[in-house]
C-alpha cells in the first residue's frame, strides 16, 4: 500500500496563476482532509470531505476549491493564487468506524510558493 | 472550543536522557488522542494513537499515556538518541466530530 500520496512535491507559482494540488489513498478511507502548515500557526485546516461527493469547509478555506469526485481522491484547487497561500499542505485520510481506532493518516505534502 | 497546548515549545537535551513531553486539552469530550513525529521537511509519522477508553500505549522506547479527567496526555521517551530530534505533535479528535485539533508541536533536540 502506498497510503497517502500527494502530488506535485514543490511548486513555484506566480500570484494570479491556478493550480490543482492532488491527494490520492490507497486505504478505502471514507474521510479525506487539506491542511495548510505555517510556521507558528500549526496546521490549519482548509477543507474536508466525509465521502465521495461531499465536502466541507474547515478554517481557512478561502481562496480555495475543493472536489471530491472519487473515494480515492481529494482535489485541492487555487483559482488565483496568492502570495499569502505560499505554504506547506498537507492532506489526511481516515475512517471513521465507532468504537475503532480511527488512526489518521498524513500525505507528505506539498510546498508551494507563490512570487 | 477544544484547545491543545505544548510546552514547552522546544527542548534540548543530551543523548540518553529520559524524556517527558507533556500536551494539555480543554474539553474532555475526545474520541482519540495522537502523537505524531514531523522532520523537517517532510510529513506527519504516526507514533501512537490513544483510544478515550484506554490510559495508556506503548511502542519500544516510546509510551503515552491519557489522563481525560485532567485534560492531560504525555509521551515518555526512554533513553533519547540523536535520531530522535524532530518536532512532536498532539492531536486529538474532538468526540462526535471528524476534525482533528492539533497542537503546535514541541520541537526537540537530543545532542550527542
Amino acid at each position: 500500500n502506498a497510503g497517502v500520496t500527494q502530488t506535485p512535491k514543490f511548486r513555484v507559482l506566480k500570484t494570479g496563476q491556478s493550480m490543482t494540488l492532488l491527494c490520492a489513498q490507497d486505504m478505502n478511507h471514507e474521510y479525506m482532509y487539506w491542511y495548510r502548515q505555517d510556521p507558528g500557526m500549526g496546521l490549519r485546516l482548509i477543507h474536508y470531505s466525509v465521502g465521495e461527493g461531499t465536502t466541507a469547509k474547515g478554517e481557512v478555506p478561502d481562496g480555495y476549491n475543493v472536489s471530491r469526485l472519487k473515494k480515492q481522491n481529494f482535489l485541492l484547487g487555487l483559482e488565483s493564487a496568492a502570495p499569502s497561500q505560499t505554504s506547506v499542505y498537507f492532506c489526511a485520510s481516515s475512517y471513521f468506524l465507532p468504537g475503532h481506532r480511527n488512526e489518521q493518516f498524513f500525505g507528505p505534502g506539498t510546498r508551494l510558493t507563490v512570487l | 472550543k477544544q484547545e491543545v497546548t505544548q510546552i514547552p515549545a522546544a527542548l534540548s537535551v543530551p543523548e540518553g536522557e529520559n524524556l517527558v513531553l507533556n500536551c494539555s486539552f480543554t474539553d474532555s469530550a475526545i474520541y482519540n488522542l495522537q502523537w505524531f513525529r514531523q522532520d523537517p521537511g517532510k510529513g506527519l509519522t504516526s507514533l501512537l494513537l490513544i483510544q478515550s477508553s484506554q490510559r495508556e500505549q506503548t511502542s519500544g522506547r516510546l509510551n503515552a499515556s491519557l489522563d481525560k479527567s485532567s485534560g492531560r496526555s504525555t509521551l515518555y521517551i526512554a533513553a533519547s538518541q540523536p535520531g530522535d530530534s524532530a518536532t512532536y505533535l498532539c492531536v486529538l479528535t474532538q468526540g462526535g466530530s471528524e476534525k482533528l485539533v492539533f497542537g503546535k508541536g514541541m520541537k526537540l533536540t537530543v545532542n550527542p
